[in-house]
């Protein structure tokens, strides 16, 4: 198990680039979710993937961004004409749902150490 | 929809005293609850849960919470704290279903900083 890991951990880029980050999840683990953290504030949900099937995406996500999950490994998050609003942390999170195991390991989310954005 | 709020944004605490981060939540449906820390340049580790059961729970590193549910309150608490401990801490809750979204709601955080 070596954990969630995010790439690039780091990206300055100009107001109106587009940028891509990935986020490889722990193998086993067929949920993955993507939370965005401004300065002072906490995580806030943006969407999730069970397997490569986007269930749910938060009103923070504008169309300007778009997540995928192709084969239901690992998974991008692209933000297209990048604002200076958009600047954050980027944090990927996976979990193992089985449906009906009950209590346990469903229930904890393992966090990845983030990508942080900053648009100059 | 839930909500956090964590009241202290800062709390400043000498060496191997004791402390307590405050944690309040509103839902309309029954939740668990979380507590993570975040320390510099890293993700969320989580220090623990409560999902059911005993309203005292235990974590890693000394850290202990416990959950009242007529206060709507999940308070941290550590009854001695080492430099180590410096880092944010983020309280958070999901609703109690077994079926979709496992999404966490956090609140602001609070730092927490250790003088020697």
């Amino acid at each position: 198990d070596t954990g969630v890991s995010q790439n690039p951990r780091h990206k300055i880029t100009k107001r109106g680039q587009n940028v891509t980050f990935r986020c490889d999840p722990i193998s086993e683990h067929n949920r993955l979710y993507w939370y965005r953290q401004t300065l002072g504030q906490g995580p806030e949900f943006l969407t999730y993937f069970q397997n490569e099937a986007q269930l749910e995406k938060s009103r923070l996500l504008s169309d300007r961004f778009s997540a995928e999950r192709p084969k239901g490994s690992f998974s991008t998050l692209e933000i297209q004409r990048t604002e200076q609003g958009d600047s954050a942390m980027y944090l990927c999170a996976s979990s193992s749902y089985l449906p009906g195991q009950g209590f346990g390991l469903t229930y904890e989310q393992y966090f990845g150490p983030g990508t942080r954005l900053t648009v100059t | 929809a839930q909500s956090v709020t964590q009241l202290d944004s800062q709390v400043p605490v000498f060496e191997e005293a004791p402390v307590e981060l405050r944690c309040n939540y509103s839902s309309s449906v029954s939740v668990y609850l979380f507590w993570y820390v975040q320390y510099p340049n890293q993700g969320l580790q989580l220090l623990l849960k409560y999902l059911s059961g005993s309203t005292l729970v235990k974590g890693i590193n000394g850290f202990e919470a416990e959950f009242n549910k007529s206060q709507t309150s999940f308070h941290l608490r550590k009854p001695s704290v080492h430099i180590s401990d410096t880092a944010e801490y983020f309280c958070a809750v999901r609703e109690s279903s077994n079926f979709g979204n496992e999404k966490l709601t956090f609140g602001t955080g609070t730092r927490l900083t250790i003088i020697p």
